[in-house]
């Protein structure tokens, strides 16, 4: 998959609790995004980053939060976890993206996924 | 905005057959187009792409898929399925200038025995 791991893989948790989930990489790529996968909806953008401390929200991302303080992991928290938030979630990478030397041909490659429940 | 469509759900062959997988896209200007598939408790794998040129793009395991402009199409193939080619396939597009790959909704190709 591509250097890149998540964390936890699977995880169960109350509503209304906080969650993080972690997106490591070892491929020193630029660009790092959260999706989430729902059957029938193929998967949805919810943020990306296009470098540390860089953020930005895709078309999904009410009731969720990233961050970036290294170029390898990227963060992404539920603060206050609901049952509409059940769904695999995806960390993908590329090498460029947008801006300064990024294309927008490049590949995204994708992590192997988290499953999370909200009870 | 752009849209990709995978008109469906389910694809079912025999082992031997030649397989296809249908999508269709929307986008202002010239798209990139990419195909995905992810077998069971896995990540997507990447598959192809088209960016410009060649209207036919080989990928890995066997698999093609053929631009057509005039009728937004970029359909998948392979000549010969495998048992093991049953997995969910995802089309995706992005427009060029922009970040965002939009995805379909996926379709699930089984290939009988």
């Amino acid at each position: 998959d591509a250097g890149i791991t998540q964390s936890p893989r699977h995880k169960v948790t109350e509503t209304g609790t906080p969650v993080t989930l972690r997106c490591h990489q070892t491929e020193n790529h630029r660009y790092m995004y959260w999706y989430r996968q729902d059957p029938g909806h193929g998967l949805r953008l919810i943020h990306y980053s296009y470098g540390v401390k860089d953020t930005d929200k895709g078309e999904v991302s009410d009731g969720y939060s990233v961050s970036r303080s290294k170029t390898e992991d990227f963060l992404l928290t539920l603060e206050s976890a609901t049952s509409s938030q059940t769904s695999v979630y995806f960390c993908a990478i590329s090498e460029g993206g947008l801006g300064s030397g990024g294309r927008s041909t490049d590949t995204q490659y994708f992590g192997p996924g988290t499953r999370l429940t909200v009870l | 905005a752009q849209s990709v469509a995978q008109p469906e759900d389910q694809v079912n062959v025999a082992e031997g057959n030649p397989l296809t997988v249908k999508c269709t896209y929307s986008v202002s200007g010239n798209p990139y187009l990419f195909w995905y598939v992810q077998y069971p408790n896995r990540g997507l794998q990447f598959l192809l792409k088209y960016i410009t040129g060649d209207n036919l793009v080989k990928g890995s395991y066997g698999f093609e898929a053929e631009f057509n402009k005039s009728q937004t199409s970029f359909h998948l193939k392979k000549p010969s399925a495998l048992v093991s080619d049953s997995a969910l396939y995802f089309c995706a597009v992005r427009e060029p200038g922009d970040y965002k790959l939009s995805f379909g909704a996926g379709t699930t190709v089984t290939v009988r025995a």
